[in-house]
């Protein structure tokens, strides 16, 4: 059973260019979590969805972030204009269908993008 | 607003001792708290999880926490720790009826052989 994938795995992107980050859930899960990780920092909340849905997208920049998750394919995760503090490694997880908030979130290996 | 704080940057034990890596945790409710592990370049690998029930709580690769809430905390433990131990450790915690995990700053994790 594969984990949670995602790609590419290293991103460069010029200023100004946009990044596109996908994320496969695992198999039956329907629940997918986009987190950020900063250097030296914690991982922090960016969006939750579900199939077709977005449910919470409290954690999003308002500008230049927007997420989907279309009914057949990946998650996508895109970042218009981007800006050197965009520079960070993006994961996401997934969790079961029947997703309760107690569930246990799989992690992908994470996408790290390099903003130049 | 739910917050998780990690009060040591790095931890080093010696092979062989027990091992704790510390974790205190703010919620409204009934607090759901994990601990991960992760490993240079790679993603995060859940260790454990309390809901409910026994405050200890059991694990994979012998670790175990400890959920207080008198003190709200959720300490990592493994009573001998190995070389292979050594890595970036996230606790987080999960209010009742919210889906975000909100992680501490991680503590890194050094066994020195």
């Amino acid at each position: 059973n594969a984990g949670v994938m995602q790609n590419p795995r290293h991103l460069v992107r010029r200023r100004g260019q946009e990044a596109r980050l996908r994320c496969s859930p695992m198999k039956g899960h329907s629940h997918v979590y986009w987190y950020r990780q900063l250097p030296e920092e914690g991982l922090k909340f960016m969006v939750y969805l579900q199939k077709e849905n977005i449910i919470d997208e409290s954690g999003m920049p308002k500008e230049r972030f927007s997420a989907e998750f279309p009914k057949e394919g990946p998650s996508i995760l895109r970042i218009q204009q981007v800006v050197r503090g965009d520079s960070a490694a993006y994961f996401c997880a997934s969790s079961p269908q029947d997703g309760r908030e107690y569930d246990e979130q799989f992690f992908g290996p994470g996408t790290r993008l390099t903003v130049l | 607003a739910q917050s998780v704080a990690q009060p040591e940057d790095q931890v080093n034990v010696a092979e062989g001792n027990p091992l704790t890596v510390k974790c205190t945790y703010s919620v409204s409710g009934n607090p759901y708290l994990f601990w991960y592990v992760q490993y240079p370049n790679r993603g995060l690998q859940f260790l454990l999880k309390y809901i409910t029930g026994d405050n200890l709580v059991k694990g994979s690769y012998g670790f175990e926490a400890e959920f207080n809430k008198s003190q709200t905390s959720f300490h990592l433990k493994k009573p001998s720790a190995l070389v292979s131990d050594s890595a970036l450790y996230f606790c987080a915690v999960c209010g009742a009826g919210s889906y975000q995990l909100t992680f501490g700053k991680g503590t890194k994790l050094s066994v020195i052989p």
